[in-house]
């Protein structure tokens, strides 16, 4: 069955990085798209970045663009998420997600059908 | 702030049907798909397309369109699906991803 298991989360300091790590297995991983989506404490869900199957196509969310950096290793079915002068506003719980785009007729469908169980990272000081 | 706009909170009498609704000028070109979250646990994509479940999802859960509005439908609500719902779309770019702020449902 597909799994996602996410690592890497942690306590950091403002303005210093970290690199999260999603190990994903039960597909073939380099079929498909990939993104990062987090949820601060208490708040709603936050699109971060995509990357697509071959790593040619990647978009970043304004919030984090010039920041974050969206890598995959198809090779280790691995994504990655290098995350460098984070801020308080960065503490979330960070999910990687399987990333779906099916067409029908004229029609594309976009959503996110597997997601992990999330890695919890805090920027304090 | 979201280019998707839900309800905060919206409430439901158990066995009854309720309908969660999300709306953005994006919604005009393409589906939204919708998840289900619940406290301390990751989010559960429940519909997308135009109206298609993954599997295991109950049959109670459906989604509808019209002009700009996408609603998830929810018929016959169990007290189980009390929980946070979030509906997603591409953003008027085309390119980047955006979610709707989230709907808290009460099951009562």
């Amino acid at each position: 069955q597909v799994q996602l298991v996410e690592s890497g989360g942690g306590l950091v300091k403002p303005g210093g990085s970290l690199r999260l790590s999603c190990a994903a297995s039960g597909f073939t991983f380099s079929d498909y798209y990939m993104s990062w989506i987090r949820q601060a404490p208490g708040k709603g869900l936050e699109w971060v970045s995509y990357i697509s199957s071959t790593g040619s196509t990647i978009y970043y969310a304004d919030s984090v663009k010039g920041r974050f950096t969206i890598s995959r290793d198809n090779a280790k079915s691995s994504l990655y998420l290098q995350m460098n002068s984070l801020r308080a506003d960065d503490t979330a719980v960070y999910y990687c997600a399987r990333w779906m785009i099916t067409t029908v007729g004229v029609v594309t469908s976009y959503y996110f059908d597997f997601w992990g169980q999330g890695t919890l990272v805090t920027v304090s000081s | 702030s979201s280019e998707l706009t839900q309800d905060p909170a919206v409430s439901v009498a158990l066995g009854q049907t309720v309908r969660i609704t999300c709306q953005g000028d994006r919604l005009r070109s393409y589906y939204a798909s919708w998840y289900q979250q619940k406290p301390g646990q990751a989010p559960v994509l429940v519909i997308y397309g135009k109206n298609n479940r993954p599997s295991g999802i109950p049959d109670r859960f459906s989604g509808s369109s019209s002009g700009n509005t996408a609603s998830l439908i929810i018929s016959g609500a169990q007290a189980e699906d009390g929980a946070d719902y979030y509906c997603n779309s591409r953003d008027s770019s085309g390119a980047d991803v955006v979610f709707g702020g989230g709907t808290k449902l009460t099951v009562l």
